[in-house]
């Protein structure tokens, strides 16, 4: 069946543009994560959902980043007024179940540039 | 707060050879979960194990072991007969539940970068 996707799987945007970030998560998995990895560095946790609601958004760094996942499915997250510190790759990650003790699935990725 | 530690930035062998990665966790919940994940040079993260804070019980999948020792905090990994094809990043994750409301954490290390030369 097919995995978890993502899109854009690259972006390059300029300093101060907003930019959304889609994950489409394995079909029926009811949580879904976001995380950003930095080159040569882990995933660093950003927020999770179960279903459509965001459980935990304590890895958001400022403000300017969001993420919703209004129908359950399908999530987005937004970086607002983008500044040259957020490029990095953003990966999303979905799971059968409600806690983050199963298995992850993640998706290819988000490569995001900021010029 | 929990914490990954793996002290292991960059390891090379020689393909057959046996390594081990090494992973200390850090965490003041008594029910946590630890993981595995692989990355090869495509990027994807590929999910090996995972283990539970109650059952110490060492696991062998194949040519990988690992060995979980709850007395000195560690999760490591090992590769029995390493393959080129086991050139990769890995890395370890802990994952800590609160009580309330299915809040949580999901930590991963900053990762060991092994590469298995023929």
């Amino acid at each position: 069946g097919a995995g978890v996707s993502q899109s854009p799987r690259y972006k390059v945007t300029k300093r101060g543009q907003d930019v959304a970030l889609r994950c489409d998560p394995i079909s029926g998995h009811v949580s879904l994560y976001w995380y950003r990895q930095a080159l040569g560095q882990g995933p660093e946790f950003l927020t999770y959902f179960n279903y459509e609601a965001q459980q935990d958004k304590s890895g958001l760094p400022n403000d300017r980043f969001s993420a919703e996942r209004p129908e359950g499915s399908i999530s987005t997250l937004t970086i607002q007024r983008t500044e040259q510190r957020d490029s990095a790759m953003y990966r999303c990650a979905s799971s059968y179940r409600r806690t983050a003790h199963n298995e992850q699935f993640f998706g290819p990725g988000t490569r995001l540039t900021v010029l | 707060a929990q914490k990954v530690t793996q002290a292991q930035t960059e390891i090379s062998v020689v393909e057959k050879e046996d390594v081990t990665l090494d992973c200390v966790y850090e965490t003041r919940d008594t029910t946590y979960y630890l993981f595995w994940y692989k990355q090869p040079p495509s990027g994807e993260l590929v999910f090996l194990i995972r283990r539970n804070s109650f059952d110490e019980q060492n696991e062998i999948s194949g040519r990988y072991s690992w060995n979980f020792q709850k007395s000195t905090s560690s999760f490591n990994f090992t590769i029995t007969a390493s393959q080129v094809v086991d050139s990769a990043v890995y890395f370890c994750a802990l994952s800590e539940a609160y009580r309330d409301n299915y809040g949580q954490n999901f930590v991963f290390g900053p990762g060991t970068r092994l590469s298995v030369l023929p």
